[in-house]
């Protein structure tokens, strides 16, 4: 069974570096997203993004956060300049063919642990 | 976005039917309901999707009642490795809002 892969499994950084978080979406799929889980808190919404562009994007997405399909088959979040509050779960997931186009399944990958030191 | 409310908390026994409801009195007419579990440090992974009246699958049932205003995730037979937090989720757009979930506990 296809499934969404993410790396690494575990990031440490230090405060004020930059991080890329990396994921391998299903091929088939069009529709790619960011979430991110603070520790024993919900998922939270980062950003959705189809046709190589931003769908929608929630609050927390501020210009430190970017978002890239360098190619065919990865997506990217991008942190410039760690905060010790970006330490989380950050979770990829694809789906078939989005939210608008009526029902949609969400395929999440096993996350990033990022700790920000 | 349609807000959803669930329990906090739920506890079972092995072997025991378990219901779990969630309001969503703001849902939109194009909106479809979907339940996701969600083990810890693991990803968020699909139950089951409804749009109205009843949907099951191999592993729950998804009732949904004619006004559309809350589901009932229904697991038949727990057991337990079903401890996991459960979360209802309105679609719409692109933008999935996740809520507090239900922590559901299955005791031997």
């Amino acid at each position: 069974e296809p499934e969404v892969t993410q790396t690494p499994s575990h990031q440490v950084t230090q405060m004020g570096q930059e991080v890329i978080l990396r994921c391998v979406p299903i091929s088939n799929h069009l529709y790619f997203y960011w979430y991110r889980q603070i520790l024993g808190q919900k998922v939270e919404f980062l950003v959705s993004f189809y046709n190589n562009e931003i769908s929608e994007k929630s609050e927390i997405f501020d210009d430190q956060f970017s978002v890239e399909r360098p190619d065919g088959s990865n997506f990217t979040l991008k942190i410039r300049s760690t905060k010790l509050e970006d330490s989380a779960m950050y979770f990829c997931a694809s789906s078939p063919q989005g939210l608008a186009g009526g029902p949609d399944t969400q395929y999440f990958g096993p996350g990033t642990r990022l700790t920000v030191l | 976005l349609a807000k959803t409310t669930q329990p906090i908390s739920m506890d079972s026994y092995e072997g025991q039917e378990v219901n779990i409801t969630c309001s969503h009195n703001n849902i939109a007419t194009n909106d479809y309901i979907t339940w996701y579990q969600q083990f810890p440090s693991q990803g968020p992974r699909f139950i089951i999707q409804g749009y109205k009246t009843k949907v099951t699958n191999e592993v729950a049932s998804l009732f949904i009642p004619a006004d559309r205003k809350s589901s009932t995730l229904s697991l038949p037979r727990v057991s337990l490795s079903d401890t996991a937090v459960y979360y209802c989720l309105v679609s719409g757009g692109f933008k999935t809002i996740f809520g507090a979930g239900t922590r559901l506990f299955v005791k031997a």
